[in-house]
């Protein structure tokens, strides 16, 4: 069964700095990962998905990584903001289904 | 274009009684995931649809917990009966295809007193 990691399990950051979230999977036989953002009390919002034929996809100040071969996916922020605050989950879609890691959640300190 | 839409958003039951949940996926999508989500956890697949069919429902917890996606569209989730330990997050998530971008629901959290 594919398992999905996810560090550091929290992190806090001044506003403006720079950040990278990690996630690793342990099936590289995957389809696609994508990265979600998820605020207090609200569903996941998708924020990019990268195919497995993919190294890269940029959306805004967001960049997320793909190493199919080694298992990792990076999920670049840059020049953090404050409304950046929330848990953001990585999860793989494999042949059988989509499976999430247990998230980082993400504090920017104004 | 409207998202998946899930009602109620809140429900808080007695335990050993049962509880429904219901998702409207987005118009078109072919696959449809429910997911039960614990505090400071990630989601946790509880079954999978294509179409009509539940392609994958192993940790579909069977002794309590039942769902149908009639006509492939609209899904109910149901918990009969509920325990404390149901309390959760109930997500439902849809996309065009098991290998395509999903889109989730607000969740259903549901409080078991």
């Amino acid at each position: 069964k594919q398992e999905v990691t996810q560090i550091p399990a929290a992190l806090s950051v001044p506003e403006g700095e720079n950040l990278v979230l990690n996630c690793s999977f342990t099936d590289s036989a995957i389809y696609n990962l994508q990265w979600f953002r998820q605020d207090p009390g609200k569903g996941l919002t998708s924020l990019l998905l990268i195919q497995s034929s993919q190294r890269e996809q940029t959306s805004g100040r967001l960049n997320a990584s793909l190493d199919k071969s080694s298992g990792r996916s990076t999920l670049y922020i840059a020049a953090s903001q404050p409304g950046d605050s929330a848990t953001y989950l990585c999860a793989v879609t494999g042949a059988n289904n989509l499976f999430f890691g247990t998230g980082t959640r993400l504090t920017v300190i104004p | 274009e409207a998202g998946v839409v899930q009602s109620p958003r809140y429900k808080i039951i007695e335990k050993k009684q049962p509880v429904a949940f219901w998702c409207n996926p987005i118009s078109g999508h072919n696959t449809l995931y429910w997911y039960l989500q614990n505090l400071g956890q990630g989601p946790e697949l509880l079954i999978r649809y294509e179409n009509e069919e539940a392609v994958d429902d192993s940790q579909l917890p069977k002794d309590r917990f039942s769902a149908e996606r009639l006509k492939g569209v609209d899904s109910t989730l149901k918990i009969q009966p509920a325990e404390l330990g149901d309390s959760a997050v109930y997500l439902c998530a849809s996309s065009l295809d098991g290998a395509g971008r999903a889109f989730f629901g607000q969740g259903t959290r549901l409080t078991v007193v």
